[in-house]
């Protein structure tokens, strides 16, 4: 099946520095990657759509100067959290889908833990 | 507005004893149902979905789902639970508008199974 990857699966972290997270689809293209925020106890909340080579649609309320999301190619999506601050410790999950299919269901990686100091 | 309820928090199953996980939607349009299992600190697992046909959708590790247009519900089921099946359960809607339309998640259910 396919497979979705994170990097780093967590990272701790000062405040006022910046984190970088990466996501792969493994063993296919992946046209749109989404990213999802999950806090404790809770459910996922979409924060952006990304298609590749183009920018990012971000959902109401995410701040896009913050949260930079990249997708440069059809395998590799980023999202960098800039000037991080404790209040943006969470689980950021990344969601890949392939082009074909007619349900195209999407594909989840492992997650990353950010903590921040 | 796609939505999805999970009106449940927390579902308690004695091991051996059948199991359900509600869910209910609401969109305008088809919907595609999909249901997602979480083990702590890990991503999302895909159990089943219904896209068309037959509603009752069979799906990993025995589970399977009824989706009920008239009642618009998308239940999770088992006849018989594992305590190894105790996770967090997300039901999930999709309505294709464009090829970007995201999943929508429910709030989640925690399943206990206890021996």
């Amino acid at each position: 099946g396919a497979v979705v990857s994170q990097h780093p699966s967590w990272v701790i972290c000062k405040s006022g520095t910046s984190v970088k997270i990466e996501c792969r689809s493994l063993d296919f293209q992946a046209t749109t990657m989404f990213w999802y925020r999950q806090f404790p106890k809770q459910s996922l909340m979409l924060m952006a759509t990304s298609n590749e080579g183009s920018k990012a649609t971000y959902e109401q309320g995410v701040e896009k100067d913050k949260f930079l999301i990249n997708h440069a190619s059809l395998t590799l999506s980023t999202l960098t959290v800039t000037s991080a601050h404790p209040e943006d410790s969470s689980f950021y999950i990344c969601s890949a889908r392939p082009p074909s299919g007619g349900a195209r269901e999407q594909f989840f990686g492992p997650g990353t833990r950010l903590t921040v100091l | 507005a796609q939505s999805v309820a999970q009106p449940e928090d927390q579902v308690n199953v004695a091991e051996g004893n059948p199991l359900t996980v509600k869910c209910t939607y609401s969109v305008s349009g088809n919907p595609y149902l999909f249901w997602y299992v979480q083990y702590p600190n890990r991503g999302l697992q895909f159990l089943l979905k219904y896209i068309t046909g037959d509603n009752l959708v069979k799906g990993s590790y025995g589970f399977e789902a009824e989706f009920n247009k008239s009642q618009t519900s998308f239940h999770l089921k088992k006849p018989s639970a594992l305590v190894s099946d105790s996770a967090l359960y997300f039901c999930a809607v999709r309505v294709i508008i464009s090829g970007n339309t995201p999943l929508v998640f429910g709030k989640g259910t925690r399943l206990s199974v206890i021996a």
